[in-house]
């Protein structure tokens, strides 16, 4: 059963341009949480989506920042205009149906650098 | 907004018990405490977590106090590669988890 998977594992952009990051969640679950962390910094909640519905996104930056979760294929972390303070990782954690004592498991997350 | 406190760092001898304090005075009935550990810059790692009874797996047990105000994660043997941030989590509903800063433990030879 392969883990939380995400790519690019390292993703350069230039000023201005789009970054797309892409999370499979392990088998069987159908709830994805993204989570940016900056440098030195603990892990920050972004958003909470199920399949094709956001749940909460009370983390999301209010402009250039969108998530999908499709019924089909994997959820899409999408950063538009990007400028140098959205260089970050970005970790995509998922955990199956249920809303109680469940536990969340993590991918290696993406790196992104903007230049 | 941190719903618990952690020290900032500990030291651990290697092949001793490293035991990590949490507070969490606020937390409330149908609250879990939940603990991950971050190795370097890799992702997130589930350890353990619990309601109000002590728990434990083949990674660690964890300590909640009767009053569920605090608890303890206990490694029992701790190993270099247990060298980690580790943090303590309160959390109900899904998994919108806030990290806080943790506690970056240190197991020395």
């Amino acid at each position: 059963n392969a883990g939380v998977m995400q790519n690019p594992r390292h993703l350069v952009r230039r000023r201005g341009q789009e970054a797309r990051l892409r999370c499979s969640p392990m088998k069987g679950h159908s709830h994805v949480y993204w989570y940016r962390q900056l440098p030195e910094e603990g892990l920050k909640f972004m958003v909470y989506l199920q399949k094709e519905n956001i749940i909460d996104e009370s983390g999301m930056p209010k402009e250039r920042f969108s998530a999908e979760f499709p019924k089909e294929g994997p959820s899409i972390l999408r950063i538009q205009q990007v400028v140098r303070g959205d260089s970050a990782a970005y970790f995509c954690a998922s955990s199956p149906p249920g809303f109680v004592n469940t536990e969340a498991f993590f991918g290696q997350g993406t790196r992104l650098t903007v230049v | 907004d941190a719903k618990t406190t952690q020290p900032t760092s500990m030291d651990c001898a290697e092949g001793r018990a490293a035991n990590l304090p949490c507070n969490h005075s606020t937390i409330s009935g149908n609250e879990y405490v939940y603990w991950y550990r971050q190795i370097h810059s890799q992702g997130p790692q589930y350890i353990i977590h619990g309601l109000k009874n002590n728990e434990t797996n083949e990674m660690a047990s964890l300590i909640i106090t009767e009053d569920r105000k605090s608890s303890t994660l206990i490694l029992p043997h701790a190993t270099l590669r247990d060298t980690a941030v580790y943090y303590c989590i309160v959390a109900n509903t899904g998994n919108q988890f806030y990290f806080g800063t943790g506690t970056s433990l240190t197991v020395i030879p």
